[in-house]
């Protein structure tokens, strides 16, 4: 089945401890992208990819980190977790040019 | 700049009722406008796009480039409609990175 798989779908950590949300899809996709979204905020691009090692900043790219080293990876590090970033977190893909966006079903983060 | 706009964050209507949910963008090239749907406990997806004008789930959108709005319709609401609704907008042309922005979400509720 195509999709994006995202994990884990919830997470609780506390201030300053590194984590990683991964988020890997099967349809060969070439672009990859993380959203953030907040009550009243919509949803908000963090970082984008175009392709393998090629990665650029979204509108809220503070604090984040992210990598492409293959094509169906694209994990979403934070380096440094701080209350501000207890969200949900949503990855999507879609093929180049392509329209539809697919998206992962979400992380919940809690930040302590 | 690039913005999209739903003003409402709730819309709450009784099954059968006229269905209309706001979308105005703010996009100075040729936009590609989309409508998102999230359905409790599930992933984001397409629900249509400007391009295609179709209707999907007895949904329809026109984008009206002189008032920039891309409103989304349905003549008679169901219980199922309800969900989490999304306006989003794309740009065109060869610099396309195929950043889509978000609206801010609109709720829509169903009573039977």
């Amino acid at each position: 089945e195509a999709q994006v798989t995202q994990n884990p779908r919830y997470l609780i950590t506390v201030t300053g401890k590194k984590l990683t949300v991964t988020c890997s899809q099967n349809m060969n996709h070439e672009y990859m992208s993380w959203y953030r979204q907040d009550p009243g905020l919509g949803l908000r691009q963090i970082y984008y990819s175009m392709n393998v090692e090629v990665t650029d900043k979204g509108d809220v790219p503070e604090g984040y980190k992210v990598s492409r080293k293959e094509k169906r990876n694209f994990p979403l590090i934070l380096e440094s977790p701080s209350p501000n970033q207890t969200s949900l977190y949503f990855c999507a893909s879609r093929d180049r040019g392509g329209e539809k966006l697919f998206f992962g079903s979400g992380t919940q983060l809690s930040v302590l | 700049a690039q913005r999209v706009t739903q003003p409402e964050k709730l819309l709450s209507v009784f099954k059968g009722a006229p269905v209309e949910l706001k979308c105005n963008y703010s996009y100075s090239g040729s936009p590609e406008l989309f409508w998102y749907v999230q359905y409790s406990r599930q992933r984001l997806q397409l629900l249509l796009r400007h391009i295609s004008r179709e209707s999907i789930k007895g949904f329809t959108a026109d984008l009206n480039k002189g008032e920039t709005s891309f409103h989304l319709k349905k003549p008679f609401a169901q219980e199922e409609d309800s969900a989490m609704y999304y306006c989003a907008l794309s740009g065109r042309g060869s610099g396309n990175t195929g950043k889509l922005i978000f609206g801010q979400g609109t709720t829509l509720q169903v009573k039977p």
